[in-house]
C-alpha cells in the first residue's frame, strides 16, 4: 500500500518568515495530494490539494508544489502569520481507491 | 447545508467493553470513512462506506466494524476495547463524483479506555 513520509515534524518561524512542509509517497499511481491544517482540539481541514496533471499549485499564501518523477510534493507558506500555527498533514491517493493515506504531521510554530 | 457532525464528543471505556461511535455526513455526501487518530500522530485509515457496503478497509482488526444507513450516516464499532484504542475517532465524508477523495471531516470523538 501507499507509505506517505513528512518532514519535519515540527517547525519553529518568526512571524513574516516562509515554511517549508516537505513529503514523500511510495505509489506512483497516487494521482491527488490534498494538505490538511488542524488546529488544537479542532477537525482536520482541507487547505489546498494538487493533482498529478499539474506541478503547481497557488492559494494566497499558501501553494504546494509536486514532482511526480521524484515522488515528492512540498506545502509553502510565505509571510507567516501566528494564526498559522498549527498541525498540518499531507496526504496521497492512489488513483481507483481514492482513499487518502496521511503523513504522521508537521507541527508549525509561528512565533509573533 | 450541515456539516459532518460526530456523537458522543467524549467518552470513557474499560477494557474489554464495546463502543458505538455515530456519524452524520455532510448533505449531499454519500461516502462515509472513518480514521484512527492517536495522540501526535496522522489519521489512520479504518474503513470507508458507500451505498451502505463497506469499500476500502485498512490495517484493522475485525473487532472494528462499521455500518452505512440509506441516509449515509455511519457507526462505527469497536468490540473488545484495548488500551491502545483510546484515540480520537475521525468521520469524514465525501461527495458524489468527485473525482478523489475531498474528505470533510467531522470534529471527532475522543475515546479513553482505561
Amino acid at each position: 500500500g501507499e507509505n506517505v513520509e513528512q518532514h519535519p515534524s515540527t517547525l519553529s518561524v518568526q512571524e513574516g518568515d516562509s515554511a517549508v512542509i516537505k513529503c514523500t509517497y511510495s505509489d506512483s499511481a497516487s494521482n491527488y495530494f490534498p494538505w490538511y491544517k488542524q488546529e488544537l482540539g479542532k477537525r482536520p481541514q482541507l487547505i489546498i490539494d494538487i493533482r498529478s496533471n499539474v506541478g503547481e499549485k497557488k492559494d494566497q499564501r499558501i501553494a504546494v508544489t509536486l514532482n511526480k518523477t521524484a515522488k515528492h510534493f512540498s506545502l509553502h507558506i510565505t509571510e507567516t502569520q501566528p494564526e498559522d500555527s498549527a498541525v498540518y498533514f499531507c496526504a496521497a491517493s492512489v488513483g481507483g481507491s481514492y482513499i487518502p493515506t496521511f503523513g504522521r504531521g508537521t507541527s508549525l510554530i509561528v512565533h509573533p | 447545508e450541515t456539516g459532518v457532525t460526530q456523537s458522543p464528543t467524549h467518552l470513557i471505556k474499560t477494557r474489554g467493553q464495546q463502543v458505538t461511535l455515530r456519524c452524520s455526513s455532510q448533505s449531499g455526501h454519500n461516502t462515509v470513512s472513518w480514521y484512527q487518530q492517536a495522540l501526535g500522530q496522522g489519521p489512520q485509515f479504518i474503513f470507508q462506506y458507500y451505498r451502505e457496503e463497506e469499500n476500502g478497509r485498512g490495517n484493522f482488526p475485525p473487532r472494528f466494524s462499521g455500518l452505512q444507513f440509506p441516509n449515509y450516516s455511519s457507526e462505527l464499532n469497536v468490540n473488545a476495547l484495548e488500551l491502545d484504542d483510546s484515540a480520537l475517532y475521525l468521520c469524514a465524508s465525501s461527495p458524489p463524483n468527485s473525482g478523489a477523495n475531498v474528505l470533510t471531516f467531522g470534529a471527532g470523538s475522543r475515546l479513553t479506555v482505561l
